[in-house]
């Protein structure tokens, strides 16, 4: 059974800040993991999706990186922006299976 | 290329009726998931669809919930007899095939049982 963990469960950060989100799994036999974004009372925005194959995807300011033997990811955010707050997801699915497993988030706040 | 459509987006029901969501998938989309978020806690898998089959619906409570996505028309979760623990944001995702792609999420269907 697949298991993911986000730390932290929250972080306040100033603007311009670079920023580092954990997220952890059990199940190392996953063949991609999805980044995404979640603004309050809305649905979820897809940041980043990196295959199994890969150890890094980036789009614009988003960096994520993937090691399936440590069974960890991470979101590196460049120069953050007020605009960047929000709770950020990370999910991995278990196997073979398409069901996603999500973390519980990290709410973002960036501060002027 | 219009996103994953839900509707309605907020549904307010009373205990006892039965709730009806919709969702349409990306074009080019086979492959549907839904997920429910329970206040407070983080989105939980519930079914997973392609065209006219259940794949899997290993997160689908026993009783009183049913997903079908037709081979015309949109997937649509039915929650019968609904009670006050149903109330949760509903998101249905699609993605062109299987476990390798990318998930779209629509934007959610609220649903509030009175």
């Amino acid at each position: 059974k697949q298991e993911v963990t986000q730390i932290p469960a929250a972080l306040s950060v100033p603007e311009g800040e670079n920023l580092v989100l954990n997220c952890s799994f059990t199940d190392s036999a996953i063949y991609n993991l999805q980044w995404f974004r979640q603004d309050p009372g809305k649905g979820l925005t897809s940041l980043l999706l990196i295959q199994s194959s890969q150890r890094e995807q980036t789009s614009g300011r988003l960096n994520a990186s993937l090691d399936k033997s440590s069974g960890r990811s991470t979101l590196y955010i460049a120069a953050s922006q007020p605009g960047d707050s929000a709770t950020y997801l990370c999910a991995a699915p278990t196997g073979t299976a398409s069901k996603l497993t999500f973390g519980t988030g990290t709410r973002l706040q960036v501060t002027l | 290329n219009a996103g994953v459509m839900q509707n309605p987006r907020h549904l307010v029901r009373r205990r006892g009726q039965e709730a009806r969501l919709r969702c349409s998938p990306m074009k080019g989309h086979s492959h549907v998931y839904w997920y429910r978020q329970l206040p407070e806690e983080g989105l939980k898998f519930m079914v997973y669809l392609q065209k006219e089959n259940i794949i899997d619906e290993s997160g689908m409570p026993k009783e009183r919930f049913s997903a079908e996505f037709p081979k015309e028309g949109p997937s649509i979760l039915r929650i019968q007899q609904v009670v006050r623990g149903d109330s949760a944001a509903y998101f249905c995702a699609s993605s062109i095939s299987g476990w390798t792609d990318t998930q779209y999420f629509g934007p959610g269907t609220r649903l509030t049982v009175l």
